[in-house]
């Protein structure tokens, strides 16, 4: 089955400077790679999502990469503020996004200091 | 809109017992998904349902069980509870045919 890896599992950054964060896949099915925040004491919240007819999104400080060749996605985040510290997951899916049974990565802990 | 609710917040049990979770998707959503989040293993499926039929199925035993409603609110089971059980369970509503799915606050079951 689907196996996602997501690196680093903590970052710790300088309030204004970029984080990235990297995950791989190992279905080649997979299609659909959204990202979730989750701050402590609630659910995730998804900030950004990518289909694999796309290489790249952007949403504001927000942007995901997508490379299909080497099976891998990354997560950037720019000018960090305190507010982004949070645990961030990736997941794929192979429905498209139509479907819910996502794969999720086992997180990064992004710290962000002021 | 409203977001996913998801009853009850908090949940104790003891081994051997049994439980039901409850969730609302958001309105107009159609699929609802459901997690269990622990440290060890991370976020895990359980399974989708979609129109009131189980759609995708993860690897978790016949003890976790679920169904939907006509009105798209969901209901999850686990039986003979175990100590492994206590996790954040978690729903997750989307549209079912396109768009990105949206989490619940969660359940906290803890199981004694």
């Amino acid at each position: 089955g689907e196996n996602v890896e997501q690196h680093p599992s903590t970052l710790s950054v300088q309030e204004g400077d970029s984080a990235v964060i990297k995950c791989t896949y190992s279905d080649s099915a997979s299609n659909y790679f959204p990202w979730y925040k989750q701050e402590l004491g609630k659910g995730p919240q998804l900030i950004i999502d990518i289909r694999s007819n796309v290489g790249e999104k952007k949403d504001q400080r927000i942007a995901v990469t997508l490379n299909k060749t080497a099976k891998h996605f990354s997560l950037h985040i720019t000018e960090t503020q305190p507010e982004d510290s949070a645990v961030y997951f990736c997941a794929a899916s192979k429905g498209g996004g139509s479907q819910g049974n996502l794969i999720f990565g086992k997180g990064t802990k992004l710290s962000v200091k002021p | 809109k409203a977001g996913v609710t998801q009853t009850p917040r908090y949940l104790i049990k003891t081994r051997g017992q049994q439980v039901t979770l409850s969730c609302s998707p958001i309105s107009g959503h159609r699929s609802v998904s459901w997690y269990q989040q622990t440290p060890g293993q991370g976020l895990q499926f359980l399974f989708e349902y979609f129109s009131e039929t189980q759609r995708n199925k993860g690897n978790f035993p016949g003890r976790f069980s679920g169904r939907q409603f006509s009105n798209s609110r969901s209901e999850m089971n686990v039986s003979t509870l175990e100590l492994g059980d206590s996790a954040l369970y978690l729903c997750a509503s989307s549209l079912g045919t396109s768009g990105g799915a949206y989490f619940g606050p969660g359940t906290r079951l803890t199981v004694l």
